[in-house]
């Protein structure tokens, strides 16, 4: 089975800095990657998904995420944060090759600073 | 296009009673994804439903159940409520099994709290 670590669980960075939020996901084969955000009191909002193809995945609000196999993770990336990017995020795998439940991971808050 | 839309957006029962929370997914879309979202325990998946049929459960007792409608929409019956089930149940839904590739799109979820 899949499973999928985020092991930053609160990460605070200034308005204009740059963020990189860490998953780390264990699979045997190449699985479905994605990345969901949600804000308070809201559902989960996909950002970007990675399912083959090119490593560099590009998503809405101006993030990324590369998808590294041989380091099994698929960090998500922004070159500029801005305040309203104050959210929890949320990585997420599911199996390729035949259905298995997506695997979320705990998620992680972030706090943007002026 | 309407998104995945789930009622009522809050619910407060009393311990041992029963509540019905509902989902509608977007249009097209025959899986439906139930999810509970506690405080501090990120995303446990609940049920999968696929073309009127249960695809998939997770760790949960039975007193959560469920079902899917023809028209795809969705309810989750959670009997005898205790405390602990205090949180925001969030519906998913998507196109096809994710085996091919289709990412879950997710309503706003139904806070349900109990007293």
């Amino acid at each position: 089975a899949q499973s999928v670590t985020q092991p930053d669980i609160h990460i605070t960075v200034s308005e204009g800095a740059s963020l990189e939020l860490r998953c780390n996901y264990s699979y045997g084969a190449t699985p479905y990657l994605f990345w969901y955000v949600q804000s308070p009191g809201q559902g989960l909002q996909l950002l970007l998904k990675y399912f083959s193809g090119d490593t560099l995945v590009q998503g809405i609000k101006g993030f990324e995420a590369e998808f590294k196999r041989s380091q099994s993770s698929f960090n998500l990336r922004k070159p500029s944060v801005h305040w309203s990017d104050a959210a929890e995020y949320f990585c997420a795998v599911a199996a390729s090759g035949g259905y298995q439940k997506v695997t979320f991971g705990t998620g992680t808050k972030l706090q943007v600073i002026p | 296009e309407a998104g995945v839309t789930q009622s009522p957006t809050h619910l407060i029962k009393t311990r041992g009673q029963q509540a019905t929370l509902r989902c509608s997914p977007i249009s097209g879309h025959t899986s439906v994804y139930w999810y509970q979202q506690a405080l501090g325990l990120g995303l446990q998946f609940l049920l999968w439903y696929d073309e009127g049929e249960e695809r998939n459960r997770g760790n949960f007792p039975p007193r959560f159940s469920g079902r899917q409608f023809p028209n795809y929409s969705s309810e989750l019956n959670v009997n005898a409520l205790e405390l602990e089930d205090s949180a925001l149940y969030l519906c998913a839904s998507s196109l096809e099994v994710v085996r091919e590739g289709q990412p879950q799109h997710f309503g706003d979820g139904t806070r349900l709290s109990i007293l």
